[in-house]
């Protein structure tokens, strides 16, 4: 398995609430991604990282935002969650870019806005 | 847009039984494609990757095949087992990995 981990696992929190969830890696690996994952819609790209300090927006951006201090973590804001926010999180990480681009994914945070 | 569509969304066999399950995505200008399997609660595994100059690539019991000219690719697992039974994803990478829904398969003893 890929050396990703995502804390917390789960999490249940009030509406307005701030919220962060961290993805480590132990792979050294330069791309990082934080995707949702919803019935009907599927796997959704947030945000993702392409070095230190290097981030960009995904497809479903609007009310988060991210950091990426460390090659080894990178971490998803919600600065006041919403019952939109419902999800399961996925982080994932990649090597490289296009050609070669495997992506191996964490084990997922199940978080809850009441 | 790129858009992935994964047929049947939920797929029922008897194990040992050989299966197909199919792809399609409507741009063909990709990287490769990638199949993963997610149990219940869990992540994503990654099963094959498949760059876009390869038709097809084997692992075990699966083998997944790419026909980037019409838009698809199949995952076969053969002789399928009880262990089997997942959601199964396939993800197609141009700028972005762009994901299908997926197909729940269930392998009945």
């Amino acid at each position: 398995d890929a050396g990703i981990t995502q804390s917390p696992r789960h999490k249940v929190t009030e509406t307005g609430t701030p919220v962060t969830l961290r993805c480590h890696q132990t792979e050294n690996h330069r791309y990082m991604y934080w995707y949702r994952q919803d019935p009907g819609h599927g796997l959704r790209l947030i945000h993702y990282s392409y070095g230190v300090k290097d981030t960009d927006k995904g497809e479903v951006s609007d009310g988060y935002s991210v950091s990426r201090s460390k090659t080894e973590d990178f971490l998803l804001t919600l600065e006041s969650a919403t019952s939109s926010q419902t999800s399961v999180y996925f982080c994932a990480i990649s090597a490289r870019e296009g050609l070669n681009s495997e992506q191996f994914f964490g084990p997922g945070t199940r978080l809850t806005v009441l | 847009k790129q858009e992935v569509t994964q047929i049947p969304a939920a797929l029922s066999v008897p194990e040992g039984e050989n299966l197909v399950l199919n792809c399609s995505f409507t741009d063909s200008a990709i990287y490769n494609l990638q199949w993963f399997r997610q149990d219940p609660g869990k992540g994503l595994t990654s099963l094959l990757l498949i760059q876009s100059s390869q038709r097809e690539q084997t692992s075990g019991r699966l083998n997944a095949s790419l026909d980037k000219s019409s838009g698809r690719s199949t995952l076969y697992i053969a002789a399928s087992q009880p262990g089997d039974s997942a959601t199964y994803l396939c993800a197609v990478r141009a700028q972005k990995l762009v994901f299908g829904q997926g197909t729940r398969l269930t392998i009945n003893p």
